[in-house]
């Protein structure tokens, strides 16, 4: 079964910090990878994803993410974050050809202004 | 265009009670998706409709809850006797074909006291 890792629960930045979530998952096929945004009060959206072709996805908003196919992972960074991006974020998988996704259990970021 | 619209939003309800929830997709959408999302938890899947029929119901967790789908584009998520453990927001999404992206509505707060 596929799961997913988000390795830091609450992250708190000052602005123009530089940013980077990390995100493991396990599953040894072949898999799509996602990142989640959810800002306060508002749905949840879609920051990246990824299919296949170049593991380095940029994302809106000035976020971009790489896929390491031998570390699992799918880290999420922003050179240099601003107060709007406090956010909740979640990374999440599902197995190539299936419909359902798997989330992590998300990161809550802070940025103080 | 107008997005994925859940009603209510919230709902309170006593242990034992029934209820249903509505999910309206984004028009033309084929596939929609149920997940619930528990306090600290990423969300998590329940039951995806291609068309009328039930895709895959393997995420629903005992026979208490049962989604329907009758005319391709409304669902409605219902759950019989709440327990309080069934506490939570229940999100929908739908995309425009299987295997594309998912959008999300803002989701229904259950609240079972």
């Amino acid at each position: 079964a596929q799961s997913v890792s988000q390795h830091n629960h609450h992250v708190i930045l000052s602005e123009a910090a530089s940013l980077e979530l990390g995100c493991n998952y396990s599953y040894g096929g072949t898999v799509n990878l996602f990142w989640y945004v959810q800002y306060p009060g508002q749905h949840l959206q879609l920051l990246l994803k990824y299919f296949s072709g170049d593991p380095l996805v940029k994302g809106i908003k000035g976020f971009e993410a790489e896929f390491i196919k031998s570390k699992f992972s799918f880290n999420l960074r922003k050179p240099s974050v601003q107060w709007s991006d406090t956010a909740e974020y979640f990374c999440a998988v599902n197995a190539e050809r299936d419909d359902k996704i798997i989330f992590g259990k998300g990161t809550r970021l802070h940025i103080l202004p | 265009g107008a997005g994925v619209s859940q009603t209510p939003s919230n709902k309170v309800t006593e242990k034992g009670k029934y209820v249903e929830l509505r999910c309206d997709p984004i028009s033309g959408h084929t596939a929609l998706y149920w997940y619930r999302q528990s306090l600290g938890q990423g969300p998590e899947f329940l039951i995806y409709f291609q068309g009328t029929g039930a895709a895959d119901d393997s995420g629903l967790p005992n026979d208490r809850f049962f989604a329907v789908r009758p005319e391709g584009s409304v669902s409605t998520l219902k759950i019989q006797r709440t327990e309080r453990g069934d506490s939570a927001v229940y999100l929908c999404a739908s995309s425009l074909t299987s295997f594309s992206e998912q959008y999300f509505g803002p989701g229904t707060r259950l609240t079972v006291t």
